[in-house]
């Protein structure tokens, strides 16, 4: 069964703390994508992958960066973690060519104190 | 500018009767849409799709039916099951254009009520 993990189901850190967030892929997927989701926001993309070392920003990069140092690895790092950034983070992968659609990990609910 | 518009944030159905979801897009390019069904604290996966040169697709109790004169797509569950309970989320991709990144919807909350 093809698998997106991402590394903690739910994180609290505190304010000002630097965040990893990791993510996980065993597709041999050229798309990698980070997002989050809020009560009424929907799912909004914060950074996108399509090859090793390579990122773009998405609709909401700021206070974000990712690393991507691997093909099956795709890192969210919080800089220095604010309470707005609370939220469920959602990694999914994609194949590049031939597309099917969007696998999804299973999330990480961050709480920032 | 919000390209794919679910304009129900949420939907309350009883079991047994259809549910209807709706969603509308902007962007002429896109040709390629998905639904997507996501339980609290898990990610969101994939329970759909259709392309342009269809207008309907149907996967069991799931039909999607697309419109693309009106730009709008729909999501028939019939019969409606309290499992179903989730949060929907269209999607489209303009693939034809190159583009294999889906833009999302903002989602609509369904409800079964037994």
């Amino acid at each position: 069964d093809v698998k997106v993990t991402q590394s903690s189901r739910y994180l609290v850190k505190r304010t000002g703390e630097k965040v990893f967030l990791e993510c996980v892929q065993d597709m041999d997927h050229e798309n990698m994508f980070w997002y989050r989701q809020d009560p009424g926001l929907g799912l909004r993309l914060i950074y996108f992958s399509y090859d090793v070392k390579m990122k773009e920003k998405g609709d909401i990069p700021e206070g974000y960066s990712v690393s991507r140092e691997k093909k099956e690895r795709f890192s969210l790092i919080l800089e220095s973690a604010s309470t707005n950034q609370t939220s469920m983070y959602l990694c999914a992968s994609s194949r590049r060519q031939g597309y099917y659609g969007y696998t999804f990990g299973s999330g990480t609910r961050l709480t920032v104190v | 500018d919000q390209q794919v518009k679910q304009n129900s944030p949420s939907l309350s159905v009883q079991e047994g009767r259809i549910s209807i979801l709706n969603c509308d897009y902007t962007n002429s390019m896109f040709d390629y849409f998905l639904w997507y069904k996501k339980y609290p604290a898990e990610g969101p996966t994939f329970l759909i799709s259709i392309s342009s040169i269809k207008d309907k697709n149907e996967d069991g109790r799931f039909t999607v039916f697309l419109n693309k004169s009106a730009k709008h797509l729909s999501l028939h569950i019939v019969p409606s099951q309290p499992g179903d309970s989730a949060v929907y989320f269209c999607a489209a991709s303009a693939r034809g254009a190159g583009s294999y990144q889906l833009t999302f919807g903002k989602g609509t909350k369904l409800s079964v009520i037994p």
